[in-house]
């Protein structure tokens, strides 16, 4: 058990246009999931917490007009890139915390890569 | 604030060989500590976790410890294999239930 999903698992798109990345918990309820962004040879870097049923809580430098973030559901959030421009070309990866699970138990999405031509 | 160290940034070693990996962290008082694999364009995969009042935690041929008052951690492969090529990430939590504070990984070349 204890499996996260994303999609789409990479995406092209135009620079100005907006992308959606679904982060979804399949087989349990994640109350909080983590959206992190890693670039190539780089640490992966925690972009914002999001908290179902409030408003996600983002690291210092990181736009929150610019990377929305909705979780809507205990197995769902979502981050969307807005007018994305080519140096959000990165791989966003999220994790999902159980809800009344192990405080330290955290699981890992496959991670999306995304490209901004 | 917490800052995560890894070196080397890249080791190549031969087929057989053990090798340890290194780890450390600026500010002692963490959570706990794990120890990840990323192939290349993937996600992660959590190799092991060790809590802040234990020392070491064993998987195979992989083998963690965790020393929190030098704030190192190390990462010990024995008998390497060509399957171990990955990279190795170390990520620390301050507090429970926070996200995880990650290292830059050692990419690691095992030759047959």
């Amino acid at each position: 058990g204890a499996v996260v999903s994303q999609h789409p698992s990479w995406v092209i798109c135009k620079s100005g246009t907006s992308v959606k990345i679904e982060c979804r918990s399949l087989d349990f309820q994640a109350t909080t999931m983590f959206w992190y962004r890693q670039f190539p040879k780089q640490s992966l870097m925690l972009m914002a917490t999001s908290n179902e049923g409030s408003k996600a809580t983002y690291e210092q430098g990181v736009e929150k007009d610019k990377f929305l973030i909705n979780h809507a559901s205990l197995t769902l959030s979502t981050l969307t890139v807005t007018s994305a421009h080519p140096e959000d070309s990165s791989f966003y990866i999220c994790s999902a915390r159980r809800t009344g699970g192990l405080s330290y138990e955290q699981y890992f999405g496959p991670g999306t890569r995304l490209t901004v031509t | 604030k917490q800052e995560v160290t890894q070196i080397p940034a890249a080791l190549s070693v031969p087929e057989g060989e053990n090798l340890v990996l290194n780890c450390s962290f600026t500010d002692s008082a963490i959570y706990n500590l794990q120890w990840f694999r990323q192939d290349p364009g993937k996600g992660l995969t959590s190799l092991l976790l060790i809590q802040s009042s234990q020392r070491e935690q064993t998987s195979g041929r992989l083998n963690a410890s965790l020393d929190k008052s030098s704030g190192r951690s190390t990462l010990y492969i024995a008998a390497s294999q060509p399957g171990d090529s990955a990279t190795y990430l170390c990520a620390v939590t301050n507090q429970a239930g926070t996200a995880l504070i990650f290292g830059k990984g050692t990419t690691l070349s095992v030759s047959s």
